[in-house]
């Protein structure tokens, strides 16, 4: 069935560098790539997506890239600060009805 | 305009008994989701209502789970009777369109002893 794997699982940066979770999905029909932030205790929050008519979106200190033909897409933090510390979950779907997501990865930022 | 809201937001069960999740979607949202979080995997898919119909229930993982979305507004989901590996968190999205962006409830944590 359709997946889609994230890495790492747990990422720690120092405030002030950037950050990259990168993810690969298997369904070659997707085309809507969203990104999601969740913090303790919340739902997850969409910070930023992707359609495949497009190789990268920026928004601030948060961009995302998309390779459809290796079928890989990132999602790029800079100027990391305390706050951006979350849960970011990486999801693919195919413009049916179904959003895939990756296992998550815990960003930590050390102040 | 108000958010995804469920309750409870914790619940915490023997095995063999029975409970009931509500999911409240945003307003005017058609499309509404239930999904699952097991301890450090994936948000997986359950299943999909469009109004109050059943779109999608591919995810449901067997006949002990029960969704219903009356009138098509706020949705339940049933667990009866509830076993060890149904912990997890459940989380409820709602969407106006499909392929939109997914707007989250703040989820249900589910501990089944």
């Amino acid at each position: 069935g359709e997946n889609v794997e994230q890495h790492p699982s747990t990422l720690s940066v120092q405030e002030g560098d950037s950050a990259v979770i990168k993810c690969t999905y298997s369904d070659s029909a997707s085309n809507y790539f969203p990104w999601y932030k969740q913090e303790l205790g919340k739902g997850p929050q969409l910070i930023i997506d992707i359609r495949s008519n497009v190789g990268e979106k920026k928004d601030q200190r948060i961009a995302v890239t998309l390779n459809k033909t290796a079928k890989h897409f990132s999602l790029h933090i800079t100027e990391t600060q305390p706050e951006d510390s979350a849960v970011y979950f990486c999801a693919a779907s195919t413009g049916g009805f179904k959003t895939i997501f990756g296992a998550g990865t815990r960003l930590f930022v050390k102040a | 305009e108000a958010g995804v809201t469920q309750f409870p937001s914790h619940s915490v069960i023997e095995k063999g008994q029975t409970v009931t999740l509500r999911c409240d979607p945003i307003s005017g949202h058609d499309n509404l989701y239930w999904y699952r979080r097991v301890m450090g995997k994936e948000i997986k898919f359950l299943l999909h209502f469009v109004k109050e119909s059943k779109q999608d229930e591919s995810g449901m993982p067997n006949n002990r789970f029960l969704a219903e979305r009356t009138g098509g507004t706020y949705s339940t989901l049933k667990v009866q009777p509830a076993e060890l590996e149904d912990s997890g968190v459940y989380f409820c999205a709602s969407s106006q369109l499909l392929n939109s962006p997914l707007h989250f409830g703040n989820g249900t944590r589910l501990t089944v002893t």
